[in-house]
């Protein structure tokens, strides 16, 4: 069954480095998202994308943060400057589109900023 | 806001018996999706209930959804220990993106 795949599972960096967390959407997914789940709190949306641009972010995702699909396959987050309260862990989630509104979501990457 | 909130916080439950969580939101909603986490781990999508559903079954999973209530209830029955886990609803509202709002979830534990 297709899945949404997520790399790293872990990373860890100092605060101020810059950093790319990497996911692979399921492939006939239209509709891409990435959300947060600080340790021991809820699931948040920080951003949608879809047909190449982003189509709506929440206050979270300020100027240090940005995505992009630089191929046909990969969907990226970056944060350029680390912060500590950045840590967390980081869901990719995509979405068929269509009469497809079911998010399924990757295993997450892991972000601890030190 | 259109956050959700699941109660109870968390429940324990004998193995074989049934597990009922409830989830109430705020705004209007195109659907309502039901998340299950186990410790640390990624997010696994269980079952999907549009606006214009009351009740929607899959396998041993049934959830309902009152829209006049802005509530939704997921049954789990003939529980077993790896249902142990975390479970969430989130809503999708009304509006561009399709984003999701997740509740603070309900913790399960089944005990054998």
């Amino acid at each position: 069954e297709p899945e949404v795949t997520q790399t790293p599972s872990h990373q860890v960096t100092q605060m101020g480095q810059e950093v790319i967390l990497r996911c692979v959407p399921i492939s006939n997914h239209l509709y891409f998202y990435w959300y947060r789940q600080i340790l021991g709190q809820k699931v948040e949306f920080l951003v949608s994308f879809y047909n190449n641009e982003i189509s709506e972010k929440s206050e979270i995702f300020d100027d240090q943060f940005s995505v992009e699909r630089p191929d046909g396959s990969n969907f990226t987050l970056k944060i350029r400057s680390t912060k500590l309260e950045d840590s967390a862990m980081y869901f990719c989630a995509s979405r068929q589109g269509l009469d497809g509104y079911e998010q399924y979501f990757g295993p997450g990457t892991r972000l601890t900023v030190t | 806001s259109q956050q959700g909130e699941e109660d109870p916080q968390a429940l324990s439950i004998q193995e074989g018996e049934n597990a009922t969580m409830n989830c109430s939101y705020k705004t209007s909603i195109n659907n309502l999706q039901w998340y299950r986490q186990n410790s640390g781990r990624g997010l696994v999508h269980l079952i999907l209930i549009r606006s214009n559903e009351r009740e929607k079954h899959s396998g041993r999973l049934r959830v309902t959804l009152d829209t006049s209530k802005k509530s939704s209830s997921l049954l789990i029955t003939a529980s077993r220990a790896a249902d142990t886990a975390s479970y969430f609803c989130a809503t999708d509202g009304v509006g561009y993106g399709n984003k999701l709002v997740f509740g603070a979830g309900t913790i399960l534990r089944v005990k054998s």
